[in-house]
């Protein structure tokens, strides 16, 4: 399968734990996004990548949230003391360098703190 | 601000009819327009984009978009609704291709 892949697909956790979701690309693509879905509600935009370099990160991600791509592959996100309030979808996408072209997601990572 | 606004929550058609899903935009430049979809415990679909050149485009599963720069707009059409495109659709704008913006979504009921 060479789609995005995002691991885990389901995430349980209690109030306070560190999670840590993982998202692989598509192999050719240099730009990384991730957002965040909850129920009935668009993708919020959190972050993206081209490459290693994080070049915007939203407002809305607090201090708790970081997000890596170390060597311009993979990519993680971490959510520190996790909130009820971040239960959500996870969603990672890719797309090529140059942004005339879709982005491609991935199924998500569901994540529910209890 | 850059922001994408689908003003219906929820649309409801009878399977047969046309369908139109309003999508209006506020950003600065000239924008990549996309439509995505999301069926139940499924990640987004790529319908269709606009990028440059005709008003009108067409995209998967008999879906079509017509850009309207004078009303900032980029409705979703369909000539002939089918049951199975009940879901969750997406607008979402790309100022520059760079970060992608979402809309909230609109539901799309078609009725049998």
């Amino acid at each position: 399968d060479t789609g995005v892949s995002q691991n885990p697909r389901h995430k349980i956790t209690k109030r306070g734990q560190n999670v840590t979701f993982r998202c692989d690309p598509i192999s050719e693509h240099n730009r990384l996004y991730w957002y965040r879905q909850t129920l009935g509600q668009g993708p919020e935009f959190l972050t993206y990548f081209q490459n290693e370099a994080q070049l915007e990160k939203s407002r809305l991600l607090s201090d708790r949230f970081s997000a890596e791509r170390p060597k311009g592959s993979f990519s993680t996100l971490e959510i520190q003391r996790t909130e009820q309030g971040d239960s959500a979808m996870y969603l990672c996408a890719s797309r090529p360098t140059g942004g005339v072209t879709e982005a491609f997601f991935g199924q998500g990572t569901r994540l529910t703190v209890v | 601000a850059q922001s994408v606004a689908q003003p219906e929550d929820q649309v409801n058609v009878a399977e047969g009819n046309p369908l139109t899903v309003k999508c209006t935009y506020s950003v600065s430049g000239n924008p990549y327009l996309f439509w995505y979809v999301q069926y139940p415990n499924r990640g987004l679909q790529f319908l269709l984009k606009y990028i440059t050149g005709d008003n009108l485009v067409k995209g998967s599963y008999g879906f079509e978009a017509e850009f309207n720069k004078s009303q900032t707009s980029f409705h979703l059409k369909k000539p002939s609704a089918l049951v199975s495109d009940s879901a969750l659709y997406f607008c979402a704008v790309s100022p520059r291709g760079d970060k992608i913006i979402f809309g909230k979504g609109t539901r799309l009921h078609i009725l049998p």
